[in-house]
């Protein structure tokens, strides 16, 4: 029944490994969302897809990447993974129309705690 | 950074008081919402303002827009314990990229 899921909810791994971050939403939503949340609480938009296609793609390493089987699942891969990734990534989706106003709210996961060691 | 300000940063207060705070962001916008955060959980969404709007309510949260000072305040009447989180605010530019921008949040904490 959960809305927006992302697994794992925890993930602790070595510096230099390879990992990947999954989400499911089951609101019928076109558009999703990764976030990175640092230690101080920061929230930054990374990457969203409406309808598979990648809308935004902010400043974020090419070692992240997103991908989008079909628009009820946002997945993110990360490679090499360095101390500084260490963060919370949460998922989001929304409604929202291309072409209409932005109106929808997003319903975010609980988040993945990544911790590279 | 098109990253909104929120203050203040941390509030204490007790049960029974109000709780306001306030965000300012720095581009035109299409709404402006806040969203909760309990700890070690995600965001809920509490409401939405449009930039059409200047106040709007939903139960004991009042929401207030003046997009001539680019800024919104939100205001928690009769607090409960149960508010204790953090609040953010977050806006969508109005060039249409979807792209909604976090504030940096108040954490607030209500002392029962």
């Amino acid at each position: 029944d959960t809305a927006v899921s992302q697994t794992p909810k925890y993930l602790v791994t070595q510096m230099g490994n390879d990992k990947s971050i999954k989400c499911e939403q089951n609101l019928g939503h076109d558009t999703m969302y990764w976030y990175k949340q640092d230690s101080k609480k920061f929230l930054k938009i990374m990457f969203s897809y409406n309808n598979k296609e990648l809308i935004i793609n902010e400043t974020v390493p090419n070692r992240f990447s997103p991908k989008s089987p079909d628009k009820a699942h946002l997945n993110l891969h990360i490679n090499s993974l360095e101390l500084g990734d260490s963060a919370v990534y949460f998922c989001a989706s929304s409604q929202l129309g291309m072409g209409t106003k932005n109106t929808g709210e997003l319903f975010f996961g609980e988040g993945s705690r990544l911790t590279v060691l | 950074s098109q990253q909104g300000e929120e203050d203040p940063q941390a509030l204490s207060i007790q049960e029974g008081e109000n709780a306001t705070m306030n965000c300012s962001y720095k581009t035109s916008i299409n709404n402006l919402q806040w969203y909760r955060q309990n700890s070690g959980r995600g965001l809920v969404h509490l409401i939405l303002i449009r930039s059409n709007e200047r106040e709007k309510h939903s139960g004991r949260l009042r929401v207030t827009l003046d997009t001539s000072k680019k800024s919104s305040s939100l205001l928690i009447t009769a607090s409960r314990a149960a508010d204790t989180a953090s609040y953010f605010c977050a806006t969508d530019a109005t060039s249409g990229t979807y792209k909604y921008i976090f504030g940096t949040g108040t954490r607030l904490k209500v002392l029962a």
